[in-house]
């Protein structure tokens, strides 16, 4: 059985830096490195941010960056904007299935 | 850009079957890295995977909707449907239809299917 689990919410200031972590739980080593983040705010659809861990699409600001340690991958989020304030969510997938983690709701104060 | 717009009723009875197609544009399907997937969010949650197709006919699914779901795929028309069994309220949500694969970097706008009589 493999699973994200993601803190229920973060806050920061503007200006700030924030870290959303993801705990990878599975017995597929390689969803430990395929974990990728998405960015929703209210009312669109989500929005990729960071692939493979730590690779960022073309358009993804710089302040946006992805690393792991062991078997939690985290976002943080440097010079926190008030656009940024939205819903964020971790996936990965296994040979057979797409994971969510259950999303952290960033709150920019 | 991959484009993706999903399509089918917006309103289905309790036990009914709901459908829905999702039409992908400035792109094909039949590529062999491309896999269509459906994925759900229920209003103030989260987002839940329901199932994935390949052109190919390799099928998954969330074994926790696996009986309720059937999937096809249409290459010359570029377009892939859900259909979901039995439904109820729990099944209301925003559904969206995407191209996995590495990562989810195409998505659909969703469409929000209520579930009531």
């Amino acid at each position: 059985h493999s699973a994200l689990t993601q803190p229920p919410s973060v806050s920061g200031s503007p200006g700030q830096s924030v870290t959303i972590s993801c705990t990878v739980t599975s017995s597929d080593i390689d969803t430990y490195n395929r974990v990728s983040w998405y960015q929703q705010p209210p009312g669109t659809a989500p929005k990729l941010m960071i692939y493979e861990v730590t690779n960022r699409p073309s358009g993804v600001p710089d302040r946006f960056s992805g690393s792991r340690s062991d078997n939690t991958a985290s976002l943080t989020i440097s010079g926190l904007q008030a656009e940024d304030e939205a819903d964020y969510y971790c996936s990965s997938y296994t040979s057979s299935a797409t994971l969510f983690g259950g999303g952290t709701k960033l709150t920019v104060l | 850009q991959l484009q993706l717009l999903e399509s089918g009723p917006r309103l289905v009875k309790p036990s009914e079957t709901l459908s829905l197609i999702c039409t992908v544009s400035n792109g094909s399907i039949s590529d062999i890295s491309f896999f269509g997937g459906w994925i759900r969010q229920p209003p103030g949650k989260g987002l839940e995977w329901i199932a994935t197709i390949h052109p190919h006919g390799n099928t998954y699914h969330n074994p926790s909707l696996r009986s309720r779901i059937s999937l096809s795929i249409d290459t010359s028309r570029d377009q892939f449907s859900l259909k979901l069994d039995s439904v109820t309220a729990a099944d209301t949500a925003v559904y969206y239809c995407a191209k996995l694969g590495r990562a989810i970097d195409s998505w659909g706008q969703g469409s929000l299917v209520t579930v009531a009589s």
